[in-house]
Protein backbone atom coordinates (compact mmCIF):
# COMPACT_ATOMS: atom_id res chain seq x y z
CA UNK A 1 0.00 0.00 0.00
CA UNK A 2 1.16 3.21 -0.34
CA UNK A 3 1.25 5.79 2.18
CA UNK A 4 2.60 9.63 2.70
CA UNK A 5 2.99 11.16 6.40
CA UNK A 6 3.58 14.74 6.97
CA UNK A 7 4.10 14.68 10.65
CA UNK A 8 3.99 18.00 11.04
CA UNK A 9 0.12 19.64 11.05
CA UNK A 10 1.06 22.78 11.67
CA UNK A 11 4.48 25.03 11.76
CA UNK A 12 4.52 28.91 12.82
CA UNK A 13 7.72 30.54 12.18
CA UNK A 14 8.58 34.51 12.10
CA UNK A 15 9.26 36.37 8.74
CA UNK A 16 13.15 35.52 7.16
CA UNK A 17 13.74 32.19 8.94
CA UNK A 18 14.66 28.66 7.28
CA UNK A 19 12.02 26.36 7.45
CA UNK A 20 11.92 22.67 6.77
CA UNK A 21 8.65 20.81 6.04
CA UNK A 22 8.90 16.90 6.24
CA UNK A 23 7.28 14.46 3.77
CA UNK A 24 8.35 10.21 4.19
CA UNK A 25 6.41 7.72 2.39
CA UNK A 26 5.70 4.27 1.63
CA UNK A 27 5.66 2.21 -1.66
CA UNK A 28 6.37 -0.81 -2.70
CA UNK A 29 6.81 0.46 -6.40
CA UNK A 30 10.15 0.68 -7.88
CA UNK A 31 9.69 3.55 -9.97
CA UNK A 32 7.34 5.96 -8.82
CA UNK A 33 7.11 9.88 -8.37
CA UNK A 34 6.98 12.18 -5.70
CA UNK A 35 5.45 16.29 -5.95
CA UNK A 36 5.19 19.11 -3.37
CA UNK A 37 2.19 21.38 -3.95
CA UNK A 38 1.03 24.91 -2.31
CA UNK A 39 -2.10 25.39 -1.48
CA UNK A 40 -2.88 29.05 -0.57
CA UNK A 41 -6.52 30.23 0.84
CA UNK A 42 -7.70 30.54 -2.10
CA UNK A 43 -7.55 26.58 -2.77
CA UNK A 44 -5.86 26.43 -5.90
CA UNK A 45 -3.28 23.46 -5.62
CA UNK A 46 0.15 25.32 -7.14
CA UNK A 47 2.58 23.00 -8.34
CA UNK A 48 6.19 22.86 -7.00
CA UNK A 49 7.91 20.21 -8.12
CA UNK A 50 7.81 16.44 -8.97
CA UNK A 51 10.85 13.90 -8.58
CA UNK A 52 11.32 10.78 -10.18
CA UNK A 53 12.04 7.65 -8.18
CA UNK A 54 15.53 7.54 -10.11
CA UNK A 55 16.81 11.16 -9.24
CA UNK A 56 17.89 11.57 -6.00
CA UNK A 57 19.52 14.72 -7.04
CA UNK A 58 18.36 17.82 -4.83
CA UNK A 59 17.15 20.41 -6.40
CA UNK A 60 17.10 24.50 -5.65
CA UNK A 61 14.80 26.84 -7.12
CA UNK A 62 15.39 30.59 -5.43
CA UNK A 63 14.16 29.72 -1.93
CA UNK A 64 12.64 26.31 -2.43
CA UNK A 65 15.04 23.37 -1.85
CA UNK A 66 14.40 19.55 -1.68
CA UNK A 67 15.99 16.71 -0.47
CA UNK A 68 15.28 13.20 -1.63
CA UNK A 69 16.61 10.46 0.23
CA UNK A 70 15.65 7.29 -0.37
CA UNK A 71 17.32 4.96 1.96
CA UNK A 72 15.62 7.18 4.61
CA UNK A 73 12.16 7.16 2.38
CA UNK A 74 12.19 11.29 2.87
CA UNK A 75 11.18 14.00 0.42
CA UNK A 76 11.81 17.07 2.57
CA UNK A 77 11.53 20.73 1.64
CA UNK A 78 13.08 23.62 2.85
CA UNK A 79 12.28 26.93 2.42
CA UNK A 80 14.99 29.56 3.07
CA UNK A 81 14.23 33.27 4.29
CA UNK A 82 10.68 32.77 4.78
CA UNK A 83 8.46 35.00 3.84
CA UNK A 84 4.59 36.37 4.87
CA UNK A 85 3.40 35.46 1.27
CA UNK A 86 4.64 31.49 1.62
CA UNK A 87 1.60 30.98 4.54
CA UNK A 88 -0.38 28.36 3.03
CA UNK A 89 -0.30 24.51 3.40
CA UNK A 90 1.78 22.34 1.72
CA UNK A 91 0.86 18.53 0.54
CA UNK A 92 3.92 16.50 -0.21
CA UNK A 93 1.87 13.96 -2.55
CA UNK A 94 3.24 10.25 -3.82
CA UNK A 95 1.85 8.75 -7.49
CA UNK A 96 1.89 5.63 -8.77
CA UNK A 97 -1.13 5.13 -11.01
CA UNK A 98 -2.43 7.30 -8.94
CA UNK A 99 -1.92 10.51 -6.95
CA UNK A 100 -2.22 10.00 -3.07
CA UNK A 101 -1.59 13.32 -0.70
CA UNK A 102 -0.25 13.60 2.60
CA UNK A 103 -2.61 15.56 5.39
CA UNK A 104 -0.68 18.67 4.92
CA UNK A 105 1.25 20.89 6.57
CA UNK A 106 0.14 24.59 7.59
CA UNK A 107 3.03 26.61 7.49
CA UNK A 108 2.12 30.33 9.37
CA UNK A 109 4.92 32.62 8.99
CA UNK A 110 4.44 35.72 10.86
CA UNK A 111 5.85 39.34 10.37
CA UNK B 1 1.63 25.20 -18.92
CA UNK B 2 -1.47 22.79 -20.03
CA UNK B 3 -5.10 24.30 -17.89
CA UNK B 4 -7.85 22.63 -16.59
CA UNK B 5 -11.49 24.25 -15.80
CA UNK B 6 -13.80 24.02 -13.31
CA UNK B 7 -17.03 25.11 -13.28
CA UNK B 8 -18.95 26.39 -11.14
CA UNK B 9 -16.04 28.00 -8.88
CA UNK B 10 -18.73 27.85 -6.05
CA UNK B 11 -22.18 26.45 -5.38
CA UNK B 12 -25.16 26.98 -3.02
CA UNK B 13 -27.87 24.34 -3.57
CA UNK B 14 -30.61 23.37 -1.32
CA UNK B 15 -30.47 20.04 0.67
CA UNK B 16 -32.22 17.51 -1.59
CA UNK B 17 -31.02 18.89 -4.85
CA UNK B 18 -28.72 17.76 -7.29
CA UNK B 19 -25.77 19.74 -8.61
CA UNK B 20 -23.22 19.10 -11.46
CA UNK B 21 -19.36 20.02 -11.35
CA UNK B 22 -18.03 20.57 -14.42
CA UNK B 23 -14.43 19.49 -15.43
CA UNK B 24 -12.38 20.34 -18.82
CA UNK B 25 -8.97 20.44 -20.35
CA UNK B 26 -8.70 23.35 -22.15
CA UNK B 27 -5.76 22.95 -24.41
CA UNK B 28 -5.22 19.11 -24.39
CA UNK B 29 -6.84 15.75 -24.23
CA UNK B 30 -7.09 13.94 -21.00
CA UNK B 31 -6.77 10.70 -21.33
CA UNK B 32 -7.80 10.38 -17.24
CA UNK B 33 -9.41 12.57 -14.80
CA UNK B 34 -9.39 12.06 -11.15
CA UNK B 35 -12.13 13.86 -8.94
CA UNK B 36 -11.05 14.45 -5.23
CA UNK B 37 -12.90 15.88 -2.45
CA UNK B 38 -11.36 18.05 0.38
CA UNK B 39 -12.61 18.81 3.90
CA UNK B 40 -11.75 21.97 5.50
CA UNK B 41 -8.49 21.68 6.79
CA UNK B 42 -7.70 18.30 5.81
CA UNK B 43 -6.00 16.53 2.71
CA UNK B 44 -7.23 16.02 -0.61
CA UNK B 45 -9.26 12.26 -0.54
CA UNK B 46 -9.10 10.49 -4.23
CA UNK B 47 -12.89 10.05 -5.03
CA UNK B 48 -12.84 8.20 -8.56
CA UNK B 49 -10.72 8.06 -11.74
CA UNK B 50 -12.43 7.77 -14.75
CA UNK B 51 -11.02 7.02 -18.18
CA UNK B 52 -13.35 8.66 -21.42
CA UNK B 53 -15.97 6.53 -22.61
CA UNK B 54 -16.13 3.76 -19.93
CA UNK B 55 -17.73 3.80 -16.23
CA UNK B 56 -15.57 5.77 -13.70
CA UNK B 57 -13.53 3.39 -11.09
CA UNK B 58 -14.20 4.57 -7.34
CA UNK B 59 -12.45 4.22 -4.28
CA UNK B 60 -13.40 2.34 -1.48
CA UNK B 61 -16.34 4.20 0.48
CA UNK B 62 -16.88 6.78 -1.91
CA UNK B 63 -21.10 6.21 -2.99
CA UNK B 64 -21.28 5.87 -6.40
CA UNK B 65 -25.14 6.30 -7.26
CA UNK B 66 -24.56 9.47 -5.29
CA UNK B 67 -21.65 10.80 -7.21
CA UNK B 68 -22.25 10.54 -10.86
CA UNK B 69 -19.24 10.74 -13.04
CA UNK B 70 -19.62 11.00 -16.68
CA UNK B 71 -16.78 11.17 -18.94
CA UNK B 72 -18.41 11.77 -22.42
CA UNK B 73 -15.11 13.07 -24.06
CA UNK B 74 -11.48 13.95 -23.63
CA UNK B 75 -11.83 17.44 -22.70
CA UNK B 76 -15.02 17.03 -19.91
CA UNK B 77 -15.36 15.03 -17.32
CA UNK B 78 -18.80 15.96 -15.00
CA UNK B 79 -19.18 15.23 -11.48
CA UNK B 80 -23.24 14.90 -9.94
CA UNK B 81 -24.02 15.23 -6.47
CA UNK B 82 -27.24 13.86 -6.22
CA UNK B 83 -29.77 14.62 -3.44
CA UNK B 84 -27.45 16.91 -1.93
CA UNK B 85 -26.94 16.97 1.85
CA UNK B 86 -25.16 19.62 4.07
CA UNK B 87 -22.33 16.80 4.97
CA UNK B 88 -21.55 16.48 1.44
CA UNK B 89 -20.67 20.63 1.47
CA UNK B 90 -16.66 20.54 0.10
CA UNK B 91 -14.32 21.50 -1.77
CA UNK B 92 -14.41 18.95 -5.37
CA UNK B 93 -11.08 19.47 -7.15
CA UNK B 94 -10.46 17.82 -10.53
CA UNK B 95 -7.43 16.96 -12.35
CA UNK B 96 -6.45 15.28 -15.87
CA UNK B 97 -3.56 13.78 -17.38
CA UNK B 98 -2.85 13.30 -20.94
CA UNK B 99 -0.74 10.65 -22.22
CA UNK B 100 0.81 12.91 -24.69
CA UNK B 101 1.84 15.42 -22.13
CA UNK B 102 3.76 11.95 -20.46
CA UNK B 103 1.03 11.64 -17.86
CA UNK B 104 1.68 14.81 -15.99
CA UNK B 105 -1.69 15.58 -13.56
CA UNK B 106 -2.52 19.25 -13.96
CA UNK B 107 -5.38 20.34 -11.05
CA UNK B 108 -8.57 22.11 -11.69
CA UNK B 109 -8.81 25.36 -9.17
CA UNK B 110 -11.78 23.65 -7.47
CA UNK B 111 -15.44 24.04 -7.17
CA UNK B 112 -16.60 24.71 -3.42
CA UNK B 113 -20.37 23.19 -2.79
CA UNK B 114 -22.12 24.31 0.19
CA UNK B 115 -25.29 22.54 0.75
CA UNK B 116 -27.58 24.33 2.99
Amino acid sequence: AQKVTQAQTEISVVEKEDVTLDCVYETRDTTYYLFWYKQPPSGELVFLIRRNSFDEQNEISGRYSWNFQKSTSSFNFTITASQVVDSAVYFCALSGDKIIFGKGTRLHILP
Amino acid sequence: GAVVSQHPSWVICKSGTSVKIECRSLDFQATTMFWYRQFPKQSLMLMATSNEGSKATYEQGVEKDKFLINHASLTLSTLTVTSAHPEDSSFYICSAISRDRGYEQYFGPGTRLTVT
